[in-house]
């Protein structure tokens, strides 16, 4: 079976710092990708997605990016935090291509900018 | 560009009753809608996928309904439980390999 993982659950950091997310994905190959925002009050934003390895599509203008260094694997950073970056966010993978399409989420990381 | 809208935006209700969640889209061209709950401060749990050619999806107490063609979908719930107070969101997907689009979601009390 298929597994996701993501972390760090929860972190605070200050104005001006880099942020490192990461989430991998357990039990399937060439997944497709993705980091929600859900910050508080609002809907479910979508960040980033990836149908493979380096490729890359941002949904939004914004503070952060995003790699897929391996096929399972999917990091979101940032090299200066603003406090407008807080907020939780999600990983999450589906079957590329046909199929049921199943959106599977993380577990989520709270981040909070001071 | 595609649009998901969820009402109400919270509701309560008595344990024990029947209820419907609402949630329309304004591209009716979909390629799946999917269902989730999700915990104060946790992930989202997919309930339900209905694909487009599906009228509804059934899971224990929940059943989903899709009128593509009107652009809307409902939860219903059956027997109401405070097990399951939490936020349902609703998200749709145009094509097999485009991301889904998620409402703000209905916040659900059942008060015990």
């Amino acid at each position: 079976s298929q597994t996701i993982h993501q972390w760090p659950a929860t972190l605070v950091q200050p104005v001006g710092s880099p942020l490192s997310l990461e989430c991998t994905v357990e039990g399937t190959s060439n997944p497709n990708l993705y980091w929600y925002r859900q910050a508080a009050g609002r809907g479910l934003q979508l960040l980033f997605y990836s149908v493979g390895i380096g490729q890359i599509s941002s949904e939004v203008p914004q503070n952060l990016s995003a790699s897929r260094p391996q096929d399972r694997q999917f990091i979101l950073s940032s090299k200066k935090l603003l406090l407008s970056d807080s907020g939780f966010y999600l990983c999450a993978w589906s079957f590329s291509l046909s199929g049921a399409n199943v959106l599977t989420f993380g577990a989520g990381s709270r981040l909070t900018v001071l | 560009k595609q649009e998901v809208t969820q009402i109400p935006a919270a509701l309560s209700v008595p344990e024990g009753e029947n209820l419907v969640l609402n949630c329309s889209f304004t591209d009716s061209a979909i390629y799946n809608l999917q269902w989730f709950r999700q915990d104060p401060g946790k992930g989202l749990t997919s309930l339900l996928l209905i694909q487009s050619s599906q009228r509804e999806q059934t899971s224990g107490r929940l059943n989903a309904s899709l009128d593509k063609s009107s652009g809307r979908s409902t939860l219903y719930i059956a027997a109401s439980q405070p097990g399951d107070s939490a936020t349902y969101l609703c998200a749709v997907r145009h094509s097999g390999n485009t991301p889904l689009v998620f409402g703000k979601g209905t916040r659900l009390s059942v008060i015990a």
